[in-house]
């Protein structure tokens, strides 16, 4: 299994603003992914985080927006760029050990953009 | 493109059993998932399918029929706690994967 952290579990930022948004696990694992999800809605995926080469994003996102960092198996960074109040919403890593099928999430970054 | 479909909303009476369903037209198909969500909080894995048939685990049952690209979820003896939103998610790939949620069944169980 795999337990996954992130900082910070909340934040409220102003317009024209950046965040970013860290994923730690506690065990190497093979895929890690970013997920939003806006109020009442199911999971969107963003993107996924590539160890050691860029990320490999879903239509309708795009790096200059979401940049993402995966250094190496275990960590991995979201960055929300030139927020907008459109960008509110809970922000999820994910990761997957590759072993098993099982997909585990993070609790979650939950943004608002004033 | 991936498409999943399943219902919004659902209310069943605690101590009955409910079925939700989940349509699925996808790519690269490579098994399908059943998340739960309260509000508020991550998903926590429930069952995954690969294979066509019935997976047992408890109080919970999944089906997948491939061909058919259609899967439930069964839930019994329900409880009040069951109440939460339930995501049917597809894996889609060979060697580098993805996951793709549904919109998620909202399910309310009332006393």
């Amino acid at each position: 299994s795999a337990v996954i952290s992130q900082k910070p579990s909340r934040d409220i930022c102003q317009r024209g603003t950046s965040l970013t948004i860290q994923c730690q696990v506690d065990s190497q694992v093979t895929m890690m992914f970013w997920y939003r999800q806006q109020p009442g809605q199911s999971l969107t995926l963003i993107a996924t985080a590539n160890q050691g080469s860029e990320a490999t994003y879903e239509s309708g996102f795009v790096i200059d927006k979401f940049p993402i960092s995966r250094p190496n198996l275990t960590f991995s960074t979201l960055t929300v760029s030139n927020m907008s109040p459109e960008d509110s919403s809970i922000y999820l890593c994910s990761a997957s050990t590759g072993v098993s099928y099982e997909q585990y999430f993070g609790p979650g970054t939950r943004l608002t953009v004033t | 493109g991936q498409n999943i479909d399943q219902p919004t909303e659902m209310t069943a009476t605690e101590g009955a059993i409910v079925q939700i369903n989940c349509t699925y037209q996808t790519s690269g198909f490579n098994g399908l998932f059943w998340y739960q969500q309260h509000a508020g909080e991550a998903p926590t894995f429930l069952s995954y399918n690969v294979l066509d048939g019935l997976e047992e685990k408890g109080r919970f049952s999944s089906f997948l029929s491939r061909s058919k690209g259609y899967s439930y979820l069964l839930l019994k003896e329900l409880q009040m706690k069951d109440s939460a939103s339930y995501l049917c998610a597809v894996r889609v790939g060979t060697g580098g994967f993805k996951t793709i949620f549904g919109a998620g069944t909202r399910l309310f169980v009332k006393a």
